[in-house]
């Protein structure tokens, strides 16, 4: 069974900063099948990102996905007000722990 | 455009059997893709339950899998949970998703979600 850790647990950071998110797997995962989702309070999850670097549909592209084997990154160029959330890395079906992003 | 919508019981009791069912609009689930449940307890992260895919093949977390049946009524244009024997642990939100499985993997269309409490 794939273990996915993500850190860090929580970021702090301001609007306009650069947010970096880090995957890691227990064993190599393939770049199709990992995944980035976004929360928000009270909100379903939201698919970002799939085949490690493919934008959903209408996602803007300040998101970007990069990595492989057993390290995955998301990042956020320049964090927007609607960008403090908390995000999911997956290899589907298991999903990480998740990485809050706050405002500072 | 897709859209998943979960609907069932918000409260059941201890031991009893929790049943959710997913409307899904927009797509016939007998086109293909697969068809899942994910839940999140309060203040904790997503645990995928199980899945169906079009034909009927189901596949279902061993954490659950001695409790979870998922199915799917084709001319409804719906698929079910059911999770017997419940207790607290399995109070949460849960979510009915499109679980895409071809040449990339990812959960792409999600219901709202509702939330269940197991409570007596």
């Amino acid at each position: 069974e794939i273990v996915l850790t993500q850190s860090p647990s929580t970021l702090s950071l301001s609007p306009g900063e650069r947010a970096t998110l880090s995957c890691r797997a227990s064993q190599s995962v393939s770049s199709y099948y990992l995944a980035w989702y976004q929360q928000k309070p009270g909100q379903a999850p939201r698919l970002l990102i799939y085949g490690a670097s493919i934008r959903a549909t209408g996602i803007a592209d300040r998101f970007s996905g990069s990595g492989s084997g057993t390290d995955f990154t998301l990042t956020i160029s320049r964090l927007e007000p609607e960008d403090f959330a908390v995000y999911y890395c997956a290899r589907s079906p298991t999903f990480g722990p998740g990485t809050k992003v706050d405002i500072k | 455009q897709v859209q998943l919508q979960e609907s069932g019981p918000g409260l059941v009791k201890p031991s009893e059997t929790l049943s959710l069912t997913c409307s899904v609009s927009g797509y016939s689930i007998s086109s293909g893709n697969y068809w899942g449940w994910i839940r999140q307890p309060p203040g904790k992260g997503l645990e995928w339950i199980g899945n169906i895919f079009h034909g009927g093949k189901t596949t279902y977390n061993p954490s659950l899998t001695s409790r979870v049946t998922i199915s799917a009524d084709s001319s409804k244009n719906q698929f079910s949970l059911r999770l017997n024997s419940v207790t607290a642990a399995d109070t949460a939100v849960y979510y009915c998703v499109r679980d895409v499985r071809s040449y990339y993997y990812y959960m792409d269309v999600w219901g709202k979600g509702t939330t269940v409490t197991v409570s007596s």
